[in-house]
């Protein structure tokens, strides 16, 4: 199975800060990855497809990088309404795989 | 743009199969995607139960294998999980899930399952 290892586990950041948020893939994914944000109660909404791809009504403050193994997820200038967990999700092989998640608080 | 509604009992008892159901919309299950299922124990991350590919194949994760059975009723455009012998470590949000090669996974609101006596 492919590992995602997703740091950092939380954070904590005000409104306005830029946040960036890393997934390492064990192995080469090419650009098989997603980045979703969940809210309590809610299922994942994406955010980010093909790594790098910004899913349609999300505003432009998310962006995603990377291609292979190292992937970032950036919120340019964060807003109350971020706070939420992320995940990675790499979808290049089965089983598909997730990160452990971020958990980010707006101070 | 596809949807989909799963369904099902919430509370299981231990020992016995959990059976849900996700009804599909806005795109008929036999035309592509993997279609499977996601689950979410309370406060925890997600987890991969499998999925299969109308005609083609199918992936469980190797935790889940030997409990797991997903299908397809093309007829109805529902998709069906059925997992044995549940203990409470089964209880979760358990979502329905579509794989697209480029988009990568659509989801469905979600249903709880508690296992429990």
């Amino acid at each position: 199975d492919i590992q995602m290892t997703q740091s950092p586990s939380s954070l904590s950041a005000s409104v306005g800060d830029r946040v960036t948020i890393t997934c390492r893939a064990s192995q080469g994914i090419r650009n098989d990855l997603g980045w979703y944000q969940q809210k309590p109660g809610k299922a994942p909404k994406r955010l980010i497809y093909a790594a790098s791809s910004l899913q349609s009504g999300v505003p432009s403050r998310f962006s995603g990088s990377g291609s292979g193994t190292e992937f970032t997820l950036t919120i340019s200038s964060l807003q109350p309404e971020d706070s939420a967990t992320y995940y990675c999700l790499q979808h290049s092989t089965n089983p598909i795989t997730f990160g452990q998640g971020t958990r980010l608080e707006i101070k | 743009q596809v949807q989909m509604q799963e369904s099902g009992p919430g509370v299981v008892k231990p020992s016995e199969t959990l059976s849900l159901t996700c009804t599909v919309s806005g795109y008929a299950i036999s035309s592509g995607y993997y279609w499977g299922w996601i689950r979410q124990p309370p406060g925890k991350g997600l987890e991969w139960i499998g999925s299969v590919l109308h005609g083609g194949s199918s992936n469980y994760n190797p935790s889940l294998k030997s409990r797991v059975t997903i299908s397809l009723d093309t007829s109805k455009n529902q998709v069906s999980l059925k997992l044995s012998s549940v203990t409470a470590a089964d209880t979760a949000l358990y979502y329905c899930a579509a794989k697209d090669d480029i988009f990568g996974i659509y989801w469905g609101q979600g249903t709880l399952v508690t296992v429990s006596s």
